[in-house]
């Protein structure tokens, strides 16, 4: 068990549809990290927040969108599913996240999303 | 954009063989990470190694970070059936003054008993 937990654990949905992703992340971590795991497309950095602010973007589509509460939880939402969103989302934290002195990222255990 | 291949996708050993997966990437990294996820598991960090020419051992599992800091490997000796898994790499790279990491695809790694 990292320490941190997402909600739901699994979500069936329909094309067009929006779902919104929740995370917590370990007690006294700062950051989080969202990714999208697909077979054809691997492991993929979405977004970080730090503190409740945007620190890092990575292949993230403009239907996708983040934002960190200040009590530290994360949400992703995704909106206008397609198909093709159908993968493992994994939120991550770790303490600080700070540039080019990457700390150790502790992964959830991911939510399961099905596009039908 | 940074890529980082990883080599092979997958390795079929005998208990007791070694294995080994190769991470190359396009461009300078400021850190490499790797991680290990089991069947149905998430990503469990396993190490970082930040120094050109680093090398870090843990038990029977190896890791390298090559001179130029754009290659990396981890080698495990005598495998175990403990040792299933997919074995990733992360590449670091500073982006606008953030730190960007680029996964590569992973090494599936089955152990036959």
């Amino acid at each position: 068990d990292s320490g941190v937990t997402q909600t739901p654990k699994h979500l069936i949905t329909a094309t067009g549809q929006r779902v919104t992703l929740r995370c917590s992340p370990r007690s006294g971590d700062l950051s989080v990290y969202w990714y999208q795991q697909s077979l054809d497309q691997g492991l993929q950095f979405l977004i970080q927040y730090y503190n409740g602010e945007e620190r890092a973007k990575g292949n993230i589509l403009e239907r996708f969108s983040a934002q960190q509460f200040p009590d530290l939880h994360s949400e992703l939402n995704l909106s206008s599913l397609e198909l093709g969103d159908s993968a493992l989302y994994f939120c991550a934290s770790s303490v600080v996240g700070l540039a080019g002195n990457q700390e150790t990222q502790y992964f959830g255990p991911g939510t399961r999303l099905l596009v039908l | 954009g940074q890529q980082v291949m990883q080599i092979p996708q997958y390795q079929h050993v005998q208990e007791g063989e070694d294995f080994t997966t190769y991470c190359n990437s396009s461009t300078t990294l400021s850190n490499i990470q790797w991680y290990k996820q089991r069947p149905g598991g998430h990503p469990v960090f396993l190490i970082q190694l930040v120094k050109s020419g680093e090398v870090k051992k843990q038990k029977r599992l190896t890791f390298q970070f090559g001179e130029a800091k754009k290659n990396s490997s981890l080698h495990i000796t005598a495998t175990q059936t403990t040792d299933v898994g997919t074995y990733f790499c992360a590449g670091g790279q500073l982006s606008g003054g953030s730190y960007i990491p680029t996964f590569g695809r992973g090494t599936s790694l089955i152990v036959h008993p």
